[in-house]
This record gives structure tokens, sequence and C-alpha cells, in this order.
């Protein structure tokens, strides 16, 4: 059975950095095909991709977060770990770790539950 | 940056068919994909490279696809699909993953 758990701090102060990670199980990081991608929803808002980090340790970022984020994985562990830099307020939202097949549906088929991230001094 | 578009919302009464669609300009070349996400739970997959149904979801849903437009049908809706959902696809280089904006389902 494929899982994913996010965790990570709820509060975070404006201009720190926010690290998040995504402990998985199910499935090996280093399978081909297989990638973990990072995706928030601010409350009430729309669900927006921000980095995807592929079998073959590959990283790709949103095009308007690229310079604040980074995206890891620790693959003895099962994790995948997203560092964003100079948080503001507007960064509050949940955050979702989600697994891409991309030899299957190529789609995020499997979510966790998320991890809710406010940003307030 | 590449951006898809849904309509905000739409009504439909129940045993009724909801369509919701979904425009990009790269969707003759890249797959979309379909989530439906309930109030205070995370999205779940409900079609995959555009008309693809994952097992456990119901018969109801199905996807098409025209031109830079998909389209994502709810055939006997029903309460419980009272939902949001959003679409998914890639740009043109496959490269970057991009979320409609999202699509209000509200059952009549």
């Amino acid at each position: 059975q494929v899982t994913l758990r996010e965790s990570g701090p709820a509060l975070v102060k404006p201009t720190q950095t926010l690290t998040l990670t995504c402990t998985f199980s199910g499935f090996s990081l280093t399978t081909r095909g297989l990638c973990v991608s990072w995706i928030r929803q601010p409350p009430g808002k729309a669900l927006e991709w921000l980095a995807l980090i592929d079998w073959d340790d590959d990283k790709y970022y949103t095009t308007s977060l690229k310079t604040r984020l980074t995206i890891s994985r620790d693959t003895s562990k099962n994790q995948v770990v997203l560092t964003m830099t100079n948080i503001d307020p507007l960064d509050t939202a949940t955050y979702y770790c989600a697994r891409t097949e991309t030899t299957g549906a190529d789609a995020f088929d499997i979510w966790g539950h998320g991890t809710m991230v406010t940003v307030s001094s | 940056s590449y951006e898809l578009t849904q309509p905000p919302s739409v009504s439909v009464s129940p045993g009724q068919t909801a369509r919701i669609t979904c425009s990009g300009d790269a969707l003759p070349k890249q797959y979309a994909h379909w989530y439906q996400q309930r109030p205070g739970q995370a999205p779940i997959l409900v079609i995959y490279k555009d008309s693809e149904r994952p097992s456990g979801i119901p018969e109801r849903f199905s996807g098409s696809s025209s031109g830079t437009t998909v389209t994502l049908t709810i055939s006997g809706v029903q309460a419980e699909d009272e939902a949001d959902y959003y679409c998914q696809s890639a740009d043109s280089s496959g490269t970057y993953r991009v979320f409609g904006g999202g699509t209000k389902v509200t059952v009549l």
C-alpha cells in the first residue's frame, strides 16, 4: 500500500525558511518512472504545483518560485524534503506531497493528507 | 507561464449530467488529469490521461478531449459528487506541471 505523509511546522515567521518533509512508504524513489511532487493550496484557493523530484534525482520547479525552492530526497529514509526561503504571509497554505508514476497514469495518483502552514509574526 | 482555464462553478440537479471543461494551448500535446476535492480533504485522482478511470472510481465519471479542451463528465450526478474539481496537465515541454483554477460542482 502506497502512503505519503507530510510533516513540518504549523507556524512560521515571515522571512524565515520553511522546511517540509514527505515520508512515504510502499514504493522506492529509485524505481524508474516514479516521482514525488510538492503541491500547495492557500485557504479557499486553487492547487499550485511547486516542485518535483524523480527517480534519477532530477528536479523541476515552478517558474514563479524557482529561486526560493529546493527539493531533495533521502532514499534511505524514504523522504522528500522541500525548503522554501524568505517565507511570506502569502505562502500560508496547506502543503501536499503526491506521487507520480510516469510509466503509468503519469498523474498525481496518491496524495498525502497535507500539512497546514501559517506564516505570521 | 502556462495556464489551464476552468469555469468557476457548475450547478446540476441530482441524476442529471455535469460537464466541466478545461482549456489550454498545450492540451493537444499533453495529457490531462482530473481530481476531485471534497471540503477539508486531499484531492483524489478521478480521471487520468484524458479519459482513463482509476480503479475504484465510479463509472459515472468519464473524460474526453478535443483540441485545446478537455472535459470531465459526471453522469447521473449524486449528492456525494458535490466537490471542487481540478484539471491538471503539463506545459508543451512536459516539464512543468500545472493545475486549472478549479470548478465547484453544486448539486441542487
